[in-house]
């Protein structure tokens, strides 16, 4: 069945290091995915989004890979920041018949300073 | 920056009692979506709503939910003899359109943490 997993339930890092959070999928029909950050008690807030047909996009401070061989979708946050502490989902849209997202169950990242 | 709204902020409720959890989308934005949250779990969808008419639909949304866009700015979710297990966060998205293609981002809002007793 359809299913977007994350690796990790929690990242510590360093203030100032680069942070990656990985997340696999399981449906190859999937043709966009996107990074949400949630803050305690707020809705997930959009930080990047990459279709299909990419492997790499880079926005400000942040980039996605995605891997449709393996199925594999990181976001790599650079120069982590206290702001950034937030759990990350990542979610993905089940091709062109639905604009439902399907999201992985999360991963919390703690920025130490 | 327009951004998605949802009132209440809390909705505490006696289990079998009806509730409407309401959302104003982007204003320019026509599809519509309802998510939910169950504390310490992942997102999961409910209902996308495009046109006057529900598109998808999840196997949560069950007969006891419905969404309805009242007006030109409101999207409703009634959830009619609520259980104890409807109790999480509600989220309510939005997204674009452009020309006839759906946008892909959805935008969603900072939700409605519903507690059934």
């Amino acid at each position: 069945g359809e299913s977007v997993g994350l690796h990790l339930p929690t990242l510590s890092v360093q203030e100032g290091d680069n942070s990656i959070i990985n997340c696999a999928y399981s449906n190859s029909a999937s043709d966009y995915f996107i990074w949400y950050k949630q803050e305690s008690g707020k809705g997930p807030q959009f930080i990047i989004d990459i279709r299909s047909n990419m492997d790499k996009r880079q926005g400000q401070r942040v980039t996605v890979l995605l891997n449709k061989t393996v199925k594999h979708l990181s976001l790599q946050i650079a120069a982590t920041q206290p702001g950034d502490s937030a759990v990350y989902f990542c979610a993905e849209k089940a091709g062109d018949s639905s604009y439902k997202l399907i999201f992985g169950s999360g991963t919390r990242l703690l920025v130490r300073p | 920056e327009p951004e998605v709204t949802q009132t209440p902020s809390h909705q505490v409720t006696q289990m079998g009692q009806e509730v409407i959890l309401r959302c104003v989308p982007i204003s320019n934005h026509l599809y519509f979506y309802w998510y939910r949250q169950i504390l310490g779990q992942k997102v999961e969808f409910l209902v996308s709503f495009y046109n006057n008419e529900i598109s998808e639909k999840s196997e949560i949304f069950d007969d006891q939910f419905s969404v309805e866009r009242p007006d030109g700015s409101n999207f409703t979710l009634k959830i009619r003899s609520t259980k104890l297990e409807d109790s999480a966060m509600y989220f309510c998205a939005s997204s674009g359109i452009s020309g006839r293609a759906v946008l892909n981002e959805q935008f969603f809002g900072p939700g409605t943490r519903l507690t059934v007793l």
